[in-house]
């Protein structure tokens, strides 16, 4: 199974509500990423997850709150969003990169169009 | 600071018209080039990893090749449903977590 799944594939929320987003992978991968992407733009990261610990925060605004409750699931749970917060939100993993540090492919699921009203 | 540069923006081609898509990197020591297709309003999908100078990978009508400052794309006999964006991004030795950056991509339209 080389596929990384996500939902729901859209999203309609008002600035008050509470909503999350899922992803799935059942490649054994141990690095896992949350990723927005705008129109025309490519995409830009948000926060990445290694061994089911958070490892990176890109200085994204507490209004998203990742979780990882297990090497195959990442939530990103949503709250209070702005209009500018739609987006294209992607889901990735990949192989955790070893001590080499060399990188490693990241594979993308189709992705959570969010529109914030 | 590291940087990637797509060109052109945009290539219209008509079919069976060969070309080749650029990737013009700056960073501090490279640790991966990877090429990838995104179609409007999905994932972006993975093509190719390159790591070294001189290093080649080929699938289908799709051909990537790596030098120390650039990587190409050639696309021999493109067909309209090799139309999408390609993005390139790299891997740079500083950072962690396998933190990639991206160029903003070539969009690709292949006519009949």
């Amino acid at each position: 199974d080389t596929e990384v799944t996500q939902t729901p594939k859209h999203l309609v929320m008002g600035m008050t509500n509470k909503k999350s987003l899922k992803c799935e992978q059942h490649m054994g991968h141990r690095a896992m990423y949350w990723y927005k992407q705008k129109a025309k733009k490519p995409p830009e990261l948000m926060f990445v997850y290694s061994y089911e610990k958070l490892s990176i925060n890109e200085s994204v605004p507490s209004r998203f709150s990742p979780e990882c409750p297990n090497s195959s699931l990442l939530n990103l749970h949503l709250h209070a969003l702005q209009p500018e917060d739609s987006a294209l939100y992607l889901c990735a993993s990949s192989q955790a990169p070893g001590l080499a540090r060399v990188g490693v492919e990241q594979f993308f699921g189709p992705g959570t169009r969010l529109t914030v009203l | 600071e590291d940087q990637v540069t797509q060109s052109p923006e945009a290539l219209r081609l008509q079919e069976g018209e060969s070309s080749s898509l650029n990737c013009s990197y700056t960073v501090s020591g490279l640790r991966g080039l990877f090429w990838y297709r995104q179609d409007p309003g999905k994932g972006p999908e993975f093509l190719f990893t390159l790591y070294s100078a001189g290093e080649e990978k080929e699938k289908e009508r799709l051909k990537a090749t790596l030098t120390k400052k650039e990587s190409f794309l050639h696309i021999t006999a493109p067909k309209p449903e090799d139309s999408a964006t390609y993005l390139c991004a790299v891997r740079p030795s500083t950072g962690g977590g396998n933190k990639l950056t991206f160029g903003t991509g070539t969009q690709l339209k292949v006519e009949l």
